[in-house]
């Protein structure tokens, strides 16, 4: 199993532009998030799914959009980035919608808005 | 403002002595989780405490999770340079609140 993988590593963009962070699970995992996380603040929960079809909101949504068309993918849309959206993001998956069960963690994403 | 505080912010020390980590907060919490997080990677799960008062131990480390379920240390006993890193808690009400971590640094 490869777990959580993300793409891409690295990415700078400017001010305005789109571009989506792909993440995937071969875990067949039913939840799906993704969070951010920035010095002294922690992670923060962006949006999180449940299963296939379904995506709801977490702490921080505003700017970033999701999609969950299959079990394993989950990616994440910037639609128009903003130097506050400069962060880590990571992806993170577990069996089920209960945080009884171990959340994997993706290698994370580092964005660069400028 | 965090829901949950993490003490102290940074902490460097020398191989083999003890330290211990903190994570407080005013809100009642379902269970508590602890991570370690490596530079470059994702936090990797080590340990989830459920019952107030609860203890836990994993080698050299010991978590413990408050009486009223509102705060969690974690003790490290004869730290090891392979102990470093971001230590971050995170407690579940309906959903899973993180602290902003500690980084520990255990030099040889």
């Amino acid at each position: 199993n490869a777990g959580v993988t993300q793409t891409p590593k690295f990415q700078v963009l400017k001010t305005g532009q789109s571009m989506t962070l792909q993440c995937a699970q071969d875990m067949n995992h039913e939840y799906m998030s993704w969070y951010r996380q920035d010095p002294g603040m922690g992670l923060r929960l962006i949006h999180y799914s449940v299963g296939a079809g379904i995506t709801d909101q977490g702490e921080v949504p505003n700017g970033y959009n999701v999609s969950r068309s299959t079990t394993e993918d989950f990616p994440l849309r910037l639609l128009s980035a903003a130097p506050s959206q400069t962060s880590v993001y990571f992806c993170a998956s577990r069996p089920r919608d209960s945080l009884q069960e171990t959340q994997y963690f993706g290698p994370g994403t580092r964005l660069l808005v400028l | 403002t965090q829901l949950l505080e993490q003490s102290p912010q940074f902490l460097s020390i020398q191989e083999g002595e003890n330290l211990t980590v903190y994570c407080n907060s005013s809100s009642v919490f379902s269970s508590l989780q602890w991570y370690r997080q490596e530079p470059g990677e994702g936090p990797v799960l080590l340990v989830t405490v459920v019952t107030g008062g609860e203890v836990k131990k994993l080698k050299r480390l010991t978590f413990q999770f408050g009486d009223a379920r509102k705060d969690s240390s974690l003790h490290i006993t004869a730290a090891q340079p392979g102990d470093t890193g971001l230590y971050l808690c995170a407690g579940e009400d309906y959903k899973l609140s993180f602290g902003a971590g500690t980084t520990v640094t255990v030099r040889a």
